[in-house]
């Protein structure tokens, strides 16, 4: 069955600190993408990871991709309050010209001034 | 340009009655998808489009109908409403124009809630 699996499920973090989400699925991609969604609101685009070995970086946010292993990390540096949402990976399962996307379960962080 | 809106926002619904939920997106996308979104279980594909015309099933496309009969709506039915279709469904579209440059992400509508007594 395939999985896409997130942890932790909820995090709590101080303004300042580091951390890392982690996402493994367990089929082979290439393309994996990371979400924000801000409660009750819709998704927001953060990363498009293609390739093994990418890495991309927004601010306070590093995404990277390691399809050997069939992981990605969102790292979190120096954390701010307005970092706090729910973050989703999902990963394209899609061959032949079809583009379907399994989601994981989502990381709710929560950060404490 | 409004990316991808959802119609309606809200919806409430007794136990096998219908309706259909609309999705419009003026991005000149060629691919659109609906979600469903539960508690705790992030985001399960129902149907998706990859053009005018064709629709193809997600993970749980089970008492739900689509259809793209036009490039910029993707409309998404429930025949006879279930309380298990309780949810907040999402559509969202994407180029794919973009995938070889990796700016084929989606785009997200703002929701709309549907509560099934």
């Amino acid at each position: 069955e395939l999985k896409v699996e997130q942890n932790p499920l909820f995090l709590s973090m101080q303004e300042g600190k580091n951390y890392t989400i982690y996402c493994n699925y367990s089929t082979t991609s290439d393309r994996l993408y990371w979400y924000r969604q801000d409660p009750g609101k819709s998704l927001e685009s953060l990363f498009v990871l293609l390739s093994n070995g990418a890495v991309k970086q927004e601010g306070r946010l590093m995404a990277s991709l390691d399809t050997k292993a069939r992981l990605s990390t969102l790292h979190i540096t120096a954390a701010v309050h307005d970092l706090s949402a729910t973050y989703f990976c999902a990963v394209d399962i899609g061959s032949s010209g079809t583009y379907k996307y399994i989601f994981g379960t989502g990381t709710r962080l929560k950060v404490l001034a | 340009n409004a990316g991808v809106t959802q119609t309606p926002k809200f919806r409430v619904l007794k136990t096998g009655q219908s309706m259909t939920l609309l999705c419009a997106q003026d991005m000149n996308h060629e691919y659109m998808y609906w979600y469903r979104q539960d508690p705790g279980m992030g985001l399960r594909l129902i149907h998706y489009s990859v053009g005018e015309g064709t629709t193809a099933k997600g993970e749980v496309p089970d008492g739900y109908n689509v259809s793209r009969l036009k490039k910029q709506n993707f409309l998404l039915g429930l025949e006879s409403a279930a309380p298990s279709q309780t949810s907040v469904y999402f559509c969202a579209s994407s180029p794919p124009s973009g995938r070889a440059r990796g700016t084929d992400t989606q785009y997200f509508g703002p929701g709309t809630r549907l509560t099934v007594l």
